[in-house]
């Protein structure tokens, strides 16, 4: 079983829909983070998180600590939402290194 | 601010030649650095973990020898692929942790190499 686990693996939604990604972990943490790469490659961190609720434009992040899952939300998705994400956590001393997902393909059709 | 560079973005090399991939922290000082592969639609794999001065961490199954690391400052880390094979082709990434900041790390470009 991996550590962190995503779900969906891929999704297809059309322009303007409300998406939610989940993540869940088995392991203690210390912080955790959400990821978007492009189809070019670039990674962007969109959210570290270690408890509630943070709010960046369209986007809303998750966390429960107790229940061990996050959650990405995208409000009014665009087509230029189209990417990869990945949810990632900083494992208790475990000093700087990341555990990632598997990522979550997501498609915003027009 | 935090913004991390990595050159080049792109590199097609022949079989048996070696290649330098350059990982640079453009506004911040990264007492810690990562270098990862990762394979088509598949995550990241975390190769090493280098900390500034000091010799790379290598994960298990990751020949030291093939994948050589440099820290040798603190803004700049290099990833040499000796002897390139077709199976080195992949997409490089680095990333640099912010000194004195815990679980932040903050992610390069991205290198894609090609080995014909």
């Amino acid at each position: 079983k991996n550590e962190v686990e995503q779900s969906p693996q891929n999704l297809t939604a059309q322009e303007g829909e409300f998406i939610t990604i989940n993540c869940s972990y088995s392991v203690g943490i210390s912080a955790l983070h959400w990821l978007q790469q492009h189809p070019g490659g670039g990674i962007v961190s969109l959210f570290m998180l270690s408890s509630g609720k943070k709010k960046h434009g369209r986007l809303i992040a998750t966390i429960n600590i107790q229940e061990k899952h996050s959650s990405l939300h995208i409000t009014a998705s665009h087509p230029r939402d189209s990417a990869v994400y990945i949810c990632a956590v900083s494992v208790e001393n475990y000093g700087q290194n990341f555990v990632f997902g598997p990522g979550t393909r997501l498609s915003v059709l027009p | 601010g935090a913004v991390v560079s990595q050159h080049p973005s792109r590199v097609i090399c022949k079989s048996g030649t070696s290649v330098k991939i350059e990982c640079r922290s453009l506004d911040f000082q990264a007492t810690t650095m990562f270098w990862y592969r990762q394979f088509p639609k598949k995550s990241l794999m975390l190769m090493a973990t280098s900390n500034e001065g000091s010799k790379a961490t290598y994960e298990q199954g990751v020949e030291k020898d093939k994948f050589l690391i440099n820290h040798a400052s603190l803004t700049l880390s290099t990833l040499t692929v000796t002897s390139a094979h077709p199976e080195d082709s992949s997409f490089y990434i680095c990333s640099a942790s912010l000194a004195g900041v815990v679980g932040t790390q903050y992610f390069g470009p991205g290198t894609r190499l090609l080995v014909l």
